[in-house]
């Protein structure tokens, strides 16, 4: 079945340091990757996604690129902000067949202190 | 344009009470979908419809019922509600189910079971 897996929280960075996110999954078949976040009291967003290996997904600074042979998705951020801190989420999408649901890592919740 | 919409945000109940919660979408989506949040666990997916008077199963179905009589609505019911339904409830909608799509979040309702 589809996995992921990302790092465990609670991560606390400075403003400005460098964000690093890992994320690693296992499906069958070409998924499609995303990066969702969740701002406190809010839903999730879209931040970024990548569709087939070798993709970099970016949006507001944060970047991933669709590893297929280490089946990684880490997202990064040069220098993170205060506005930054939330809960990250990585997810797949399967291609294909009956499989319309989106499988979630469990969250990495990011704390930026000014 | 509101996107997805979700009421009520919040609700308690007492055990073997019932409630539907509503979910709305004004993007014309065909696809639908409830997922629960519960701490460490990610979201799981509790029912999706892929359109109009469709409905299927999600990972974590049991206790719950969904109905799609509408293409912009899909309400979450609970017919007797119990301690392990205390969660946080997020409606998606999507395209459908091809690899570039994204689901749109709703904000959430925060349910507590006592």
């Amino acid at each position: 079945g589809n996995s992921v897996t990302q790092m465990e929280g609670p991560v606390t960075l400075s403003e400005e340091a460098f964000l690093t996110i890992n994320c690693t999954y296992t499906a069958t078949g070409y998924p499609s990757l995303f990066w969702y976040v969740q701002y406190p009291g809010e839903g999730l967003q879209l931040l970024l996604k990548a569709t087939k290996a070798d993709d970099k997904g970016s949006n507001k600074g944060f970047e991933a690129t669709y590893r297929k042979e280490t089946t990684s998705f880490h997202l990064e951020k040069g220098s993170v902000q205060v506005s930054d801190s939330a809960v990250y989420f990585c997810a797949l999408l399967n291609s294909g067949g009956s499989n319309y649901k989106l499988t979630f890592g469990k969250g990495t919740l990011l704390t930026v202190n000014p | 344009n509101a996107g997805v919409t979700q009421t009520p945000k919040f609700r308690v109940l007492k055990t073997g009470q019932s409630m539907t919660l509503l979910c709305a979408q004004d993007m014309n989506h065909e696809y639908m979908y409830w997922y629960r949040q519960d701490p460490g666990m990610g979201l799981r997916l509790i029912h999706y419809s892929v359109g109009e008077g469709t409905t299927a199963k999600g990972e974590v179905p049991d206790g719950y019922n969904v109905s799609r009589l509408k293409k912009q609505n899909f309400l979450l019911g609970l017919e007797s509600a119990a301690p392990s339904q205390t969660s946080v409830y997020f409606c998606a909608s999507s395209w459908g189910v091809q690899r570039y799509n994204e689901q749109f979040f709703g904000p959430g309702t925060r349910l507590t079971v006592l």
